[in-house]
């Protein structure tokens, strides 16, 4: 199957603790990101990378360092984990070109507890 | 102003009715628009892209843009109870020397048999 794909799906962890998420596409795009859904649904682009360049840089705690191994994969790492980073995270990407049409991961349910 | 602005709904339809969804946006000179259908749960799914004036039909779907307006809509035509769901209206705008798309809050849609 061609997707995005992410893991874990949940992730439940105390404060202070570091995690991370994965990410693959194998859509062959150039350009991956990472959004960040809150409880009230709002989507945010948090970081974008193209051929493994880092391009997006939103106002985003440095807490939270993403990492692009190959333009395939992009993994997001956050240290110390905060009571308000629990959330929905996506990784999404998009073929080279201006229309930027992205496709989505199934997400990564962080709570922090 | 928000960049990119919904009804947050819900907007509550019968069944084979028509729903229709709307959108402004604060960019000018954004040249590509999409539709994201979200349902509970789930991951932002791309069901139309436009990117000029005018309509562009896909089965019971058609987006409708008007950038002199700044607006752009979706109707879904014969409303089914599958198609209740969060619709996410995402604006293609080139900042800081990179594209980047910006959701709106999304409305709710409710199909009600």
């Amino acid at each position: 199957d061609t997707a995005v794909s992410q893991t874990p799906k949940y992730l439940v962890t105390q404060m202070g603790n570091d995690k991370s998420i994965k990410c693959e596409q194998n859509l062959g795009h150039d350009t991956m990101y990472w959004y960040k859904q809150d409880s009230k649904k709002f989507l945010k682009i948090m970081f974008s990378y193209n051929n493994k360049e880092l391009i997006i840089n939103e106002t985003v705690p440095n807490r939270f360092s993403p990492k692009s191994p190959d333009k395939a994969h992009l993994n997001l790492h956050i240290n110390s984990l905060e009571l308000g980073d629990s959330a929905v995270y996506f990784c999404a990407s998009s073929p080279s070109g201006s229309y930027n049409e992205q496709f989505f991961g199934p997400g990564t349910r962080l709570t922090v507890l | 102003q928000k960049e990119v602005e919904q009804n947050s709904g819900p907007l509550s339809v019968p069944e084979g009715a028509i729903a229709s969804l709307n959108c402004t946006y604060s960019d000018r000179v954004s040249q590509s628009f999409f539709w994201y259908r979200q349902y509970s749960g789930k991951s932002p799914e791309l069901i139309m892209s436009i990117y000029s004036n005018g309509d562009k039909e896909d089965g019971r779907f058609t987006a409708q843009l008007n950038k002199a307006s700044q607006y752009v809509s979706l109707l879904i035509r014969d409303s089914q109870p599958s198609d209740s769901a969060t619709y996410l209206c995402a604006v293609n705008m080139f900042s800081g020397g990179y594209n980047k798309l910006i959701f709106g809050a999304g409305t709710r849609l409710a199909v009600h048999p």
